[in-house]
């Protein structure tokens, strides 16, 4: 069936480090992939969407390209901020939807 | 616009329990969706409504847990009896239409099975 698998974490960043947060999937047919976050004490919310093949989804100076040929769909931001600590859940609409496991994300001042 | 309501936000029952979780969903939207989320993990779909009905309960162990959506708003969850692996969190999303994978989400409901 449909899955998602994404880098464990936790990951530590200093402030206005580079960050990558990878995921791949596996499914039948073309779903949609999708960034989840989740703040501390909140519920998850959408982060960025993709709906097929090299689209690009942006959101907040996230960024994840939908590569087919490789079955990814890496999260991406130039310069981290503290308030980015949250834990990002990578994501796809099939026949249902499939989260990853969880990234934790921590960024130091 | 008021999103995803969920209560109780805590719930802590010693083992044979029953407990219930209520959900009230973004006003409009038609599509609901409870979810389990254990730590460390993803969420995982337990029930999913269109309106009234539930489309898609495989995941429901329906031996003990059993769900409702009166009127198509909305919705209760409820355990009976609860096991200690029932301990997790209890999250209740909503979305507009089906499919799209844009859900909205409530803040859940963790439960601690003792």
């Amino acid at each position: 069936g449909d899955s998602v698998t994404q880098m464990e974490g936790p990951v530590t960043l200093s402030e206005e480090a580079f960050l990558t947060i990878n995921c791949t999937y596996t499914a039948t047919g073309y779903p949609s992939l999708f960034w989840y976050v989740q703040y501390p004490g909140e519920g998850l919310q959408l982060l960025l969407k993709a709906t097929k093949a090299d689209d690009k989804g942006s959101n907040k100076g996230f960024e994840a390209t939908y590569r087919k040929e490789t079955t990814s769909f890496h999260l991406e931001k130039g310069s981290v901020q503290v308030s980015d600590s949250a834990v990002y859940f990578c994501a796809l609409s099939g026949n249902d939807m499939r989260f990853g496991a969880g990234t934790r994300l921590t960024v130091k001042p | 616009e008021a999103g995803v309501v969920q209560s109780p936000r805590y719930k802590i029952i010693e083992k044979k329990q029953p407990v219930a979780f209520w959900c009230n969903p973004i006003s409009g939207h038609n599509t609901l969706y409870w979810y389990l989320q254990n730590l460390g993990q993803g969420p995982e779909l337990l029930i999913r409504y269109e309106n009234e009905e539930a489309v898609d309960d495989s995941q429901l162990p329906k031996d003990r847990f059993s769900a409702e959506r009166l009127k198509g708003v909305d919705s209760t969850l409820k355990i009976q009896p609860a096991e200690l692996g029932d301990s997790a969190v209890y999250l209740c999303a909503s979305s507009l239409e089906a499919n799209t994978g844009e859900l909205f989400f409530g803040e859940g409901s963790r439960l601690t099975v003792l």
